[in-house]
This record gives C-alpha cells, sequence and structure tokens, in this order.
C-alpha cells in the first residue's frame, strides 16, 4: 500500500466512449503525474501537476484529458480513444517537483480499447 | 536508441542465486532511480543514487558515474523477487525522468 489509489483498475471501452480514470493521494504530496506503460516500452510521462497547476504536457493528445481540483486529486477524462491507447495508466505522487523525489505510484489502471 | 538501456530484458534464475540487472546511460545524471514492478503493476520505488553504493537487505545498488553505469544485485534470490526491475535517470538539466523499459526477472523454486 503505497498511498496513492487509483480506480478503476481495469476498464474496456469502446472508441466512441467518454470515461474517467481516478486518482487520489493521502500523502500530503504536492506533485502529481499520469503516466502511461505500454508492453515492453519504458513508462511514458503524459502530465505533471504541482500545486494543481499544469506543469507539463508531453505531446499527449487531445482525447486525453487530466483535471486536478486539488493536491489530492488527479483525473484522466478519456474520449474517442484509439486501441493503441490501451495501456497500463498509472498515476504518481511526489513531495515536490524536484527529480531527486521519490515518486509513489498507485496500482495503475489497465485500460482496453476496443 | 534509448537513452537509458537495460540489460537483460529478461533474467530468470533458480533460487538463491546472485541476481545482477545492469542499466547504461547517454546524459549526465544528477541521479538515478531503481524501482520494482509487481504483476499487477503497482511500483515501488527501491533506491536513489548519485554516487558510490547503498544497500537495503538483500538488494544493493550501485552507481558509477564516470563510466554513466549502474548495477542492482540482489543476493540469496527469492521467488518473491520475481517482478520487473526498472531503472530511470535524473538529467542534470530537467527534473522528468528518462526511464528504461524494465528488466523482468523471474527466481524458480
Amino acid at each position: 500500500e503505497t498511498g496513492v489509489t487509483q480506480t478503476p483498475r481495469h476498464l474496456v471501452m469502446g472508441m466512441t466512449n467518454k470515461k474517467s480514470l481516478k486518482c487520489e493521494q493521502h500523502l500530503g504530496h504536492n506533485a502529481m503525474y499520469w503516466y502511461k506503460q505500454s508492453a515492453k516500452k519504458p513508462l511514458e510521462l503524459m502530465f505533471v501537476y504541482n500545486f494543481k497547476e499544469q506543469t507539463e504536457n508531453n505531446s499527449v493528445p487531445s482525447r486525453f484529458s487530466p483535471e486536478c481540483p486539488n493536491s489530492s486529486h488527479l483525473f484522466l477524462h478519456l474520449h474517442t480513444l484509439q486501441p493503441e491507447d490501451s495501456a497500463l495508466y498509472l498515476c504518481a505522487s511526489s513531495r515536490g517537483l524536484a527529480g531527486e523525489e521519490t515518486q509513489y505510484f498507485g496500482p495503475g489502471t489497465r485500460l482496453l480499447v476496443l | 536508441k534509448n537513452e537509458v538501456e537495460q540489460s537483460p530484458q529478461n533474467l530468470t534464475a533458480q533460487e538463491g542465486e546472485f541476481i545482477t540487472i545492469n542499466c547504461s546511460y547517454s546524459v549526465g545524471i544528477s541521479a538515478l532511480h531503481w524501482l520494482q514492478q509487481h504483476p499487477g503493476g503497482g511500483i515501488v520505488s527501491l533506491f536513489m543514487l548519485s554516487s558510490g553504493k547503498k544497500k537495503h537487505g538483500r538488494l544493493i545498488a550501485t552507481i558509477n558515474i564516470q563510466e554513466k553505469h549502474s548495477s542492482l544485485h540482489i543476493t540469496a534470490s527469492h521467488p518473491r523477487d520475481s517482478a520487473v526491475y526498472i531503472c530511470a535517470v535524473l538529467p542534470d538539466s530537467n527534473y522528468q525522468l528518462i526511464w528504461g523499459a524494465g528488466t523482468k526477472l523471474i527466481i524458480k523454486p
């Protein structure tokens, strides 16, 4: 138990559906991250929030829309996804934004787009 | 070519064996992380190194900054060590980590 929870753990959606992934951290951290992990590939950083403000958007398609209403919650809104978006989506948090900070990961949401 | 390369990609060993996983990188860094990902997805941070060596239980991590190389060792390996081990580096000029693709380790009883 890392103190970071994600729901749902598994999600199957069609290309026309709209769904949202939720991440919550109970660690009092200020920075939160969304990562995409595809099979046998390195983690891809998608979005970074620091004190609720988005600091990075690593060329992520607009069909992924993040939302950070407060430092404890992070959402990833999904719409009109493609089959190649099927992957494990991981949320993480850290005390601060510096790369020396330990990131605490949630268990991930395994997404399948049909 | 990824800036962080891990070897081997896959490793199968018998319980009790000494395990070494390698990470090489091509950029100047200020820190390197080793993480463990169990089946099911959850990732746990094991070490953060900027020089020398760190030890935690049966795990040892070393780094050679001049050679741009780090190793993760597991002594007296056990089936519960089976996981994917991921190396990530923090470049000098950026706070964003660069991730390796991971090494999948299976320890057979």
